[in-house]
């Protein structure tokens, strides 16, 4: 089985503007996760979203908002991108989100100048 | 809300031998996950291992086994015959069971080295 894929893997974005970031999943699977990574902060959950519906948020400003479609892809959009942004952007997929394993792809590193 | 605690920011190996990487979580929950993962210069996280917190044997994958002390709330990482490959970051993450849908709470991380 193909693994988790995440487009793109790099971007570079000036101050207030917005991105949309693309994860596809592993066939099969139905949730998708979503997580902010920095040396600060560390692993940060955004969202997580299982059949379009997004069943858990984390502490993000609205301007953090994600959807997802019939066929389990997902996307995360940051509008008015902040310098705090720059991060490395990771999704996860797995079974239905109750504890089964989550897989990560390669992750999207965003940059803001 | 779930806390993990890593308290070694990082450790350092000879190959071939043993390491225990710790991780304490702090949960009200009776019902929960716990998970290892790897994350290798690469960024590619990997997961190590997964542990049902219902399930009293330890959870063991070929080199990699943990040692999960529920009533302490401890869940460490053993890896034995340790190997050039494993050096990476390695995280301990805590998943509730329930309404904490797709939600893994991460520790801060312990980066490993293993030297030849």
């Amino acid at each position: 089985k193909a693994g988790v894929t995440q487009t793109p893997r790099y971007l570079i974005k000036t101050r207030g503007q917005q991105v949309t970031l693309s994860c596809s999943p592993i066939s099969g699977h139905r949730s998708v996760s979503w997580y902010q990574q920095t040396p600060g902060q560390g692993l940060q959950f955004l969202f997580e979203y299982f059949s379009e519906t997004q069943r858990n948020k984390g502490n993000f400003p609205g301007r953090f908002s994600g959807r997802q479609f019939s066929n389990s892809r997902s996307e995360m959009n940051v509008s008015t991108l902040e310098l705090g942004d720059s991060a490395l952007y990771l999704c996860a997929s797995s079974l239905d989100g109750s504890g089964y394993e989550q897989y990560f792809g390669p992750g999207t590193r965003l940059t803001v100048t | 809300a779930q806390t993990v605690t890593q308290s070694q920011p990082e450790m350092s190996v000879q190959e071939a031998e043993t390491v225990t990487l710790s991780c304490t979580y702090d949960t009200s929950e009776n019902n929960y996950y716990l998970f290892w993962y790897k994350q290798p210069p690469s960024r590619q996280m990997i997961l190590v291992i997964r542990q049902e917190a219902y399930k009293q044997q330890n959870a063991t994958e070929n080199r990699f086994s943990v040692n999960f002390q529920k009533a302490a709330k401890s869940f460490s990482l053993k890896i034995s015959d340790s190997q050039l490959g494993d050096t990476a970051m390695y995280f301990c993450a805590f998943m509730g069971r329930g309404t904490s849908y797709g939600k893994l709470t991460f520790g801060q991380g312990t980066i490993l080295t293993v030297h030849p």
